[in-house]
């Protein structure tokens, strides 16, 4: 069964700084990765999706990564600003249709 | 274009009522997933539908809980009499035809409160 993995499980940084999240999953057999972020009582709003055939997608101040092999991704999050403070949420996708998810990351950016 | 609508946001149920959790999909999307997160959990996978069938319910409670997705109208979410446990948000997503690749876009969910 997949399971995934977000390390670590809070962050915080002062503004400005680069900031690296990271995920890891047992299972390699999937058919992408996503990375959502999930604001306080709010939905789950999709960042960046990398197909397994990926190695990174970029999106503005976003770059993620994927190695499938190794069971692992990470999300790059360029010179931080207060409005990226949410709880970012790591999803594989495998033969099955669901997501499996991990239990996030809580990230708190400073001013 | 609307993204993934749910209602109602939030709902109060005593314990042994039923709880409805609607979901209307993006338009031109004709699957369907609801997913539950716990307090202090991840979001797990319950149900995933299309039009008028079930297609996984491996995540679903064996008891109490039901899922359909008709030719008209939104999917329906339902829990039979509620227990304090129930209590979670509960969101639904959606994604077009197109096995495996498509991404899958959220709602907002539905926070039940079981009193």
């Amino acid at each position: 069964k997949q399971e995934v993995t977000q390390i670590p499980a809070a962050l915080s940084v002062p503004e400005g700084e680069n900031l690296v999240l990271n995920c890891s999953f047992t299972d390699s057999a999937i058919y992408n990765l996503q990375w959502f972020r999930q604001d306080p009582g709010k939905g789950l709003t999709s960042l960046l999706l990398i197909q397994s055939s990926q190695r990174e997608q970029t999106s503005g101040r976003l770059n993620a990564s994927l190695d499938k092999s190794s069971g692992r991704s990470t999300l790059y999050i360029a010179a931080s600003q207060p409005g990226d403070s949410a709880t970012y949420l790591c999803a594989v996708k495998g033969g099955a249709n669901n997501l499996f998810f991990g239990t996030g990351t809580r990230l708190t950016v400073i001013p | 274009n609307a993204g993934v609508m749910q209602n109602p946001r939030h709902l109060v149920r005593r314990r042994g009522q039923e709880a409805r959790l609607r979901c209307s999909p993006m338009k031109g999307h004709s699957h369907v997933y609801w997913y539950r997160q716990l307090p202090e959990e991840g979001l797990k996978f319950m149900v995933y539908l299309q039009k008028e069938n079930i297609i996984d319910e491996s995540g679903m409670p064996k008891e109490r809980f039901s899922a359909e997705f008709p030719k008209e109208g939104p999917s329906i979410l339902r829990i039979q009499q509620v227990v304090r446990g129930d209590s979670a948000a509960y969101f639904c997503a959606s994604s077009p035809p197109g096995q495996g690749r498509q991404p899958q876009h959220f709602g907002d969910g539905t926070r039940l409160s079981i009193l």
